[in-house]
C-alpha cells in the first residue's frame, strides 16, 4: 500500500506569491493534518480537516488556508508568501475519530523556499 | 503558553545506551509521543506514554512523569543507524485530536 504522498517535493516561489500543496493520504484514512517545520526546529501544527471539515487550527494567520475534499486528499494554500514560510510542509494522514494520534503517519513533505 | 524542552544535540557510541529527556509545561496534557526524524525524512512513530511509568518496545523505551512534566526516550545497543534527530511531542486535549505540540527535537550522532 501507498503511503502517504505530497506533491511537489520541493518548490521555490517568490515573495508576494501563492502557493498550493497536495496531499493524498493513506487509503481509508479520513484525517488529514498540515504541518510547518522550519529548519532546525520540530514541526508546528498548522490544520487538521477529518471528513472534509476543519478540526483544528494552530497560530497561522490567515494567509494559510487548506481544504479537504470527498477522496479525502487535500490541499495547503498560502498566499503572499514571505521569507519566513520558508520549511518543510509535512502532511499526515490518520482514520481519524477515536483512533487520532495513535496512527498518524507523516508523508516525506514538500520543502519551500521562498527568495 | 506551551513549551517542550529537549537537548539540542548529544552524541554516543555505537553498541551503548543513550538516555534523551523531554520535559513539558503545556496547558493540558493528553499523551506524550516521540518521533525520530532521519535528515530530509518525514518523521517516524516511536512511541507514545499517556499514564506514568515505562514502555519498552524492543531497542527503544519511553518514560512518562506527569506530576514532573517529564518523559524520556531510553535507546539501547546503539547503532549507526540510530543517528537521527528525535522529536518530543505533547498530544493537546479536545479540539483537533491530532493536534500534537512538538519540541525542537534532539540530534543525535551515533559515533563508531
Amino acid at each position: 500500500d501507498a503511503g502517504v504522498t505530497q506533491s511537489p517535493t520541493h518548490l521555490i516561489k517568490t515573495r508576494g506569491q501563492h502557493v498550493t500543496l497536495r496531499c493524498s493520504p493513506i487509503s481509508g484514512h479520513k484525517s488529514v493534518s498540515w504541518y510547518q517545520q522550519v529548519l532546525g526546529q520540530g514541526p508546528q501544527f498548522i490544520f487538521q480537516y477529518y471528513e472534509k471539515e476543519e478540526r483544528g487550527r494552530g497560530n497561522f494567520p490567515d494567509r494559510f488556508s487548506a481544504r479537504q475534499f470527498p477522496n479525502y486528499s487535500s490541499e495547503l494554500n498560502v498566499n503572499a508568501l514571505l521569507l519566513g514560510d520558508s520549511a518543510l510542509y509535512l502532511c499526515a494522514s490518520s482514520l481519524g475519530g477515536s483512533s487520532g494520534v495513535l496512527e498518524q503517519y507523516f508523508g516525506p513533505g514538500t520543502r519551500l523556499t521562498v527568495t | 503558553g506551551q513549551n517542550i524542552d529537549q537537548p539540542t544535540e548529544m552524541t554516543a557510541t555505537e553498541g551503548a545506551i543513550v538516555q534523551i529527556n523531554c520535559t513539558y509545561q503545556t496547558s493540558g496534557f493528553n499523551g506524550l509521543f516521540w518521533y525520530q526524524q532521519h535528515a530530509g525524512e518525514a518523521p517516524t512513530f516511536l512511541s507514545y506514554n499517556v499514564l506514568d511509568g515505562l514502555e519498552e518496545k524492543g531497542r527503544f523505551s519511553s518514560f512518562l512523569s506527569r506530576s514532573k512534566g517529564y518523559s524520556y526516550l531510553l535507546l539501547k545497543e546503539l547503532q549507526m543507524k540510530d543517528s537521527a534527530s528525535y522529536l518530543c511531542a505533547v498530544r493537546a486535549p479536545g479540539g483537533a485530536t491530532n493536534k500534537l505540540i512538538f519540541g525542537t527535537g534532539t540530534l543525535l550522532a551515533v559515533q563508531p
